[in-house]
């Protein structure tokens, strides 16, 4: 049983391009969760999505940024216009019940 | 509101010393979950334990071990003679029952020095 995927792993971006990061969660999963970690500080919560709905969208920044997650292929999330503010890691996370199970992230540089 | 905080920014240690990195959170739920991961220099995440707040018994893992006491809502990590390999930083992170969004801590960086 795979676990959670994402890709890239690795992203540079000129500043004003957009930046689309895919996540596949694990095999049954149909809760999706993407979190932002900045340089040297903790994760943090970004949206939270089921298939089709965004369900807490309560960590995204109001512009620029948005997420989704069809009812088929992964989850989707996208930054348009990207500033040097954004290069962070960018971790996918899923979940069925309890408990949620990471992927490796994506490392997103802003040139 | 939820939030976990991990005092310590950055601990050094010899090796083969004992280490504990403290966590302390804060929750209105009474049924959540505690974790700790540790991110080492590779930069993915390695779940180490998950810890329901119903059960407030220690546990061992070989050289870890965590101590969950709810009257103080800490939930303390212990690296036992500690190993350069252990040099990382961990998060412990807190979650409502339904699963929904983690909380971490800011996390600790963790040197061990041969």
């Amino acid at each position: 049983n795979a676990g959670v995927m994402q890709n890239p792993r690795h992203l540079v971006r000129r500043r004003g391009q957009e930046a689309r990061l895919r996540c596949s969660p694990m095999k049954g999963h149909s809760h999706v969760y993407w979190y932002r970690q900045l340089p040297e500080e903790g994760l943090k919560f970004m949206v939270y999505l089921q298939k089709e709905n965004i369900i807490d969208e309560s960590g995204m920044p109001k512009e620029r940024f948005s997420a989704e997650f069809p009812k088929e292929g992964p989850s989707i999330l996208r930054i348009q216009q990207v500033v040097r503010g954004d290069s962070a890691a960018y971790f996918c996370a899923s979940s069925q019940n309890a408990g949620q199970y990471f992927g490796p992230g994506t490392r997103l540089t802003v040139t | 509101a939820q939030k976990v905080t991990q005092a310590q920014t950055e601990i050094s240690v010899v090796e083969k010393e004992d280490v504990t990195l403290d966590c302390v959170y804060e929750t209105r739920d009474t049924t959540y979950y505690l974790f700790w991961y540790k991110q080492p220099p590779s930069g993915e995440l390695v779940f180490l334990i998950r810890r329901n707040s119903f059960d407030e018994q220690n546990e061992i893992s070989g050289r870890y071990s965590w101590n969950f006491q709810k009257s103080t809502s800490s939930f303390n990590f212990t690296i036992t003679a500690s190993q350069v390999v252990d040099s990382a930083v961990y998060f412990c992170a807190l979650s409502a029952a339904g699963g929904f969004k983690t909380i971490f801590g800011a996390g600790t960086r963790l040197f061990v020095k041969a």
